[in-house]
């Protein structure tokens, strides 16, 4: 069985530019979350999605923003990328998301580089 | 060796023994707590969870102890391995309207020495 699969893997992007990044859950997953992970803050969580509705959301600003297919792969997308968003971006994924208690599975991530 | 992963982010042990590192949680409603390992590249792989109606959960080779009166969280590597070192986490579930978001420890820098 596929682990949780993130594309691009490595990436450099320029400030001002937008970057989209990809994720595809588990087989059979359906909630899906995104974090950022940098050496300063450790990691921060970024959003949640289950069954193509954002659930909870972290304290980033609104250039952060993600979405979630109807067949639970999802994507973030980062606008007007700045010097600070430099970080590796990890996804992650679980059965469901009505319970505490689903084990939450993380994959490789996308290191994004802004220049 | 003994280290809490807050104050102490670095635990250095000498191959085969036993290695226990700490954790202590802020949220009183936290419910289930997860370990992850993260090596150097990679993602957080998960390792061991615990829900907090229990005390002890055993795994291969980890064990993972919840003292929810002090709110603390702790891993146990028995037999410790150089494949073992890596960072690892603890991660708290608050549950409630917060279900899928999982509350980061800034992680203990474990090294082992042959």
């Amino acid at each position: 069985k596929a682990g949780v699969t993130q594309t691009p893997r490595y990436l450099i992007k320029t400030r001002g530019q937008q970057v989209t990044l990809s994720c595809s859950p588990i087989s059979g997953h359906r909630s899906v979350s995104w974090y950022q992970q940098t050496p300063g803050q450790g990691l921060q969580f970024l959003f949640e999605y289950f069954s193509e509705t954002q659930r909870n959301k972290g304290n980033f600003p609104g250039r952060f923003s993600g979405r979630q297919f109807s067949n639970s792969r999802s994507e973030m997308n980062v606008s007007t990328l700045e010097l600070g968003d430099s970080a590796l971006y990890l996804c992650a994924s679980s059965l469901f998301s009505g319970d505490s208690g689903n084990t939450i599975y993380f994959g490789e991530g996308s290191w994004l580089t802004v220049v | 060796g003994e280290s809490v992963g807050l104050h102490l982010p670095t635990l250095s042990v000498q191959e085969g023994d036993n290695s226990i590192i700490n954790c202590a949680y802020s949220n009183s409603a936290s419910d289930y707590f997860i370990w992850y390992k993260q090596e150097s590249g990679k993602g957080p792989q998960f390792i061991i969870d615990i829900r907090s109606n229990m005390d002890k959960r055993q795994g291969q080779r980890v064990t993972v102890l919840l003292n929810k009166t002090v709110k603390h969280l702790s891993l146990q590597i028995a037999a410790t391995q150089p494949g073992d070192s890596a960072v690892y986490f603890c991660a708290e579930n608050i549950g409630g309207s917060t279900l899928g978001r999982l509350y980061f420890g800034r992680g203990t820098q474990l090294t082992v020495w042959p």
